[in-house]
């Protein structure tokens, strides 16, 4: 299956800092998803794009699908103590399943 | 907002036993999948479902490994005989006509003993 580099793995950010990840693949997508996960709960839905270039935001997120389709990214702005979490990337190819990075866990410092 | 649930939110089992485990997706979805994710570790897919039957499956999902949408509104990922390394978070969920956004459960934390 396709494999999926995501980082930074972790950082520690001060709250009010923006705030920025990425994904890359060997192999190309058609969807790039986002998601954010709590401790002990499913991921959630942050943020879907469907094209390649395509930047789109929700509230402080902003994400993009890179040119290639094998990359993107996402940035957090002015972060907040509740930003804390694991965020992991998805990409979907032709097929109904999602590929999904590694995740990377953000640390707010108050 | 509609949400995919999931029961129990955790099952412990001993080693060998059959657990079935039981999700709700979202009600008008049409694609409903199941993931797994071991402690500290990425999600990773199982196994995908529409029109009543297996679209896609990993290598993960083997024999002891099946679904069932017994009803209009269950979708159930049946372990046949646990093993310990079966322990780990499910996750369940669904998209709808799109297929592409998918919306996962709280999950159900499988603990086999």
């Amino acid at each position: 299956g396709q494999q999926l580099n995501q980082s930074p793995q972790s950082m520690f950010i001060q709250e009010g800092e923006d705030v920025s990840m990425n994904c890359t693949s060997s192999s190309i997508f058609n969807t790039w998803l986002w998601y954010k996960q709590d401790p002990g709960e499913g991921p959630v839905l942050l943020i879907a794009l469907y094209k390649a270039g395509e930047l789109t935001s929700n509230g402080r997120l902003t994400a993009q699908f890179g040119i290639t389709r094998k990359d993107s990214f996402l940035n957090i702005s002015a972060s907040i103590p509740s930003d804390v979490g694991i965020y992991f990337c998805a990409g979907q190819l032709n097929d109904y399943k999602l590929s999904f990075g590694a995740g990377t866990t953000v640390t707010v410092r108050a | 907002e509609p949400e995919v649930t999931q029961t129990p939110s955790h099952q412990v089992t001993q080693m060998g036993q059959e657990v079935i485990l039981r999700c709700v997706p979202i009600s008008n979805h049409l694609y409903f999948y199941w993931y797994r994710q071991i402690l500290g570790q990425k999600v990773e897919f199982l196994v995908s479902f529409y029109n009543n039957e297996i679209s896609e499956k990993s290598e993960i999902f083997d024999d002891q490994f099946s679904v069932e949408r017994p009803d209009g509104s269950n979708f159930t990922l049946k372990i046949r005989s646990t093993k310990l390394e079966d322990s780990a978070m499910y996750f369940c969920a669904s998209s709808g006509p799109g297929w592409r956004d998918a919306f996962f459960g709280q999950g159900t934390r499988l603990t086999v003993v």
